[in-house]
């Protein structure tokens, strides 16, 4: 089974940085994947991360520690379009490579 | 492409009510997902398809629900009999090449069981 842990709330302010962190325990991981989802709507991908390190995407960035089994999301420049739930999932190798989502973490941008 | 699409958006019935809520995935996509989303269980995972084939369905329920991939550009989730708790709102996902790669959601159901 899979363990998966990020904060329920954050609240910040528009023009800055937030950092969302996840956590997960997994027996086989194989790839961690950030969603965006705004209220009332669908989830859209935001980044993949398979390998340790950084991976930049525009105002967006995703990091990934696999010995730490942590990864965090990474907004700069907020802007008032960003508030939104943001939901980590890991993928398990040893269950068919199936994703687990986490609860998600509501991020508010304040002006 | 229209992306994956799904109906109907909103479905109120009532407890013993059959509910059937149908996706059409992104054509090409050789994978398919019904999910539910929760307040209190967030995004769960009920069942996935490869090729039409049901692969896992180890995150259904109940027996009252079943789900079926006829061809390759439609799918049904069927709640019989429907209860209250099965209040959430459904998506569908799609995803080019396996379980691992970018999923693509529809817009959801809303499902109320009064």
């Amino acid at each position: 089974g899979q363990n998966i842990d990020q904060p329920t709330e954050m609240t910040a302010t528009e023009g800055a940085i937030v950092q969302i962190n996840c956590t997960y325990q997994t027996s086989g991981f194989n790839g961690l994947f950030w969603y965006q989802q705004h209220a009332g709507e669908a989830p859209t991908f935001l980044s993949y991360n398979v390998l340790d390190g950084l991976e930049e995407k525009g105002r967006f960035s995703s990091f990934l520690s696999r010995s730490k089994g942590y990864s965090y999301l990474l907004l700069k420049e907020l802007q008032m379009k960003d508030s939104a739930s943001y939901l980590c999932a890991v993928s398990d190798g040893n269950a068919g490579n199936m994703l687990t989502f986490g609860g998600g973490t509501r991020l508010m941008v304040k002006p | 492409d229209a992306g994956v699409i799904q109906s109907p958006r909103h479905e109120v019935t009532e407890m013993g009510q059959e509910v059937t809520l149908r996706c059409k995935p992104i054509s090409g996509h050789d994978y398919l997902f019904w999910y539910r989303q929760t307040m209190m269980r967030g995004l769960e995972l009920l069942i996935y398809f490869n090729n039409n084939v049901p692969i896992d369905d180890s995150g259904m329920p109940e027996d009252r629900f079943s789900a079926k991939m006829p061809n390759a550009s439609f799918s049904t989730l069927k709640i019989q009999p429907s209860e209250p708790r099965d209040s959430a709102v459904y998506f569908c996902a799609s995803s080019l090449a396996g379980v691992d790669d970018t999923q693509y959601f529809g817009p959801g159901t809303r499902l109320t069981v009064l």
